[in-house]
């Protein structure tokens, strides 16, 4: 019979361009988020946090975007290099409530 | 640091083995984490501990699922006896506390036949 998966958004991007993605939460006491990239074979890896007092941080080629008003962070990605394929989490933590993952963005560069 | 440690990497049983994954957390970690990853469900929380005390075991999928911490260098989960439905990535993570990035393990990816 025909399995049915978990349909992951994909993002596909082309080597060199800048990589937008997005995520939604929906626990308003959420006050610190995470990201995790997570390559084929591997644990997720931590890449960039964010507290609820901030709006943007910046890393090495990564940056989060926080927008508490309507529960939603994006992670961009600078001149995105094939290395930059995999999924990626976004791990929202606050009001008592354990670490729940999302099901995740697999981004896909193209060389 | 070696970072989290799991074994084995690799396992595969027949349906009804017990089948137990271990776990050695980052050394000063006082957080420790079980997740199971499949296609269908995505990355699970199956049970959390904090100082080796469990505090939050409502992902177990059921009573053949167990998890110990009889130190805070070590962790086991043990399934008995083992579904092929059961087959999946388990991931071991520990935190500094519980509301500080994890720390994964590369996982044990069990095949129960």
């Amino acid at each position: 019979g025909e399995s049915v998966g978990l349909h992951l958004p994909t993002l596909s991007v082309q080597e060199g361009d800048n990589s937008i993605i997005n995520c939604a939460y929906s626990n308003s006491a959420s006050d610190y988020f995470i990201w995790y990239k997570q390559e084929s074979g591997k644990g997720p890896q931590f890449i960039i946090d964010i507290r609820s007092n901030m709006d943007k941080r910046q890393g090495q080629r990564v940056t989060v975007l926080l927008n508490k008003t309507v529960k939603h962070l994006s992670l961009q990605i600078a001149a995105t290099q094939p290395g930059d394929s995999a999924v990626y989490f976004c791990a929202p933590l606050g009001g008592n409530t354990p670490l729940v993952f999302g099901k995740g963005t697999r981004l896909s560069v193209i060389a | 640091d070696a970072g989290v440690i799991q074994s084995p990497r690799h396992e595969v049983t027949e349906m009804g083995q017990e089948v137990t994954l271990r776990c050695k957390p980052i050394s000063g970690h006082n957080s420790l984490f079980w997740y199971r990853q499949t296609m269908m469900r995505g990355l699970e929380l199956l049970i959390y501990f904090n100082n080796n005390v469990p505090i939050d075991d409502s992902g177990m999928p059921e009573d053949r699922f167990s998890a110990k911490m009889p130190n805070a260098s070590f962790s086991t989960l043990k399934i008995q006896p083992s579904e092929p439905r059961d087959s999946a990535v388990y991931f071991c993570a520990s935190s500094l506390t519980g509301v500080s990035p994890l720390h994964f393990g590369n996982g044990t990816r069990l095949t129960v036949t």
